[in-house]
């Protein structure tokens, strides 16, 4: 898992709660995304942001939120707006522009009740 | 805008096996890697091949990328309980005006002793 760390590692929500979930790296890497990964699925991208204080919706972006206001870190908000939030939520950071490997946190598991 | 599906969805061999897993994607790319997913963890990235690449070696790993069949296949030889794992092919794909990673649906790999 490198040097990026997700906290916290299980993470309990009621509806109509909103909830951040945090992502930290050190790898000194511009460029962070957010994915949602749904029991026996891929990764679906949520938001991305490559560079500090700029960032871009992805595939699957409403009901979230995000802000990237250091280098080092990417929270993500999952507000109420988000009708099945329950899902395993990843962050990884990327050098920079483009598509090479990417290194990904060891996740959040987010459960409504 | 899934571009990489992984195949077979779930395999199952004994250790010591060989095991092949094949992802086909739609369009055209600069590179296609495949990352490892143990349960309840981030992914870890395996290789990348470039398009102007047709084999790769890692250790174990042997990848195979033919782009005029829009295929690739990643071989594990002599495995092991550990390589007991989800594994995802991602690719390259323009979103939106920006080059993104698209991860498939992974394929779910167990090894039996």
């Amino acid at each position: 898992d490198g040097g990026i760390t997700q906290s916290p590692k299980y993470l309990f929500r009621k509806e109509g709660q909103n909830v951040t979930l945090s992502c930290e790296q050190n790898l000194n890497h511009d460029a962070m995304y957010w994915y949602r990964q749904d029991p026996g699925q891929g990764l679906r991208l949520i938001y991305y942001s490559q560079i500090v204080n700029d960032f871009q919706k992805g595939d699957i972006a409403e009901g979230y939120s995000v802000s990237r206001e250091k280098k080092e870190s990417f929270p993500l908000t999952v507000t109420s707006a988000q009708k099945n939030p329950t899902a395993f939520y990843l962050c990884a950071t990327q050098t920079g522009l483009g598509t090479d490997t990417q290194y990904f946190g060891p996740g959040t598991r987010l459960t409504v009740l | 805008s899934q571009q990489g599906e992984e195949d077979p969805q779930a395999l199952s061999i004994q250790e010591g096996e060989n095991a092949t897993m094949n992802c086909s994607y739609k369009t055209s790319i600069n590179n296609l890697q495949w990352y490892r997913q143990n349960s309840g963890r981030g992914l870890v990235h395996l290789i990348l091949i470039r398009s102007n690449e047709r084999e790769k070696h890692s250790g174990r790993l042997r990848v195979t990328l033919d782009t005029s069949k829009k295929s690739s296949s990643l071989l594990i030889t002599a495995s092991r309980a550990a390589d007991t794992a989800s594994y995802f092919c991602a690719t390259d794909a323009l979103i939106q005006g920006a080059q993104k990673l698209v991860f498939g649906q992974g394929t779910r790999l167990t090894i039996n002793p």
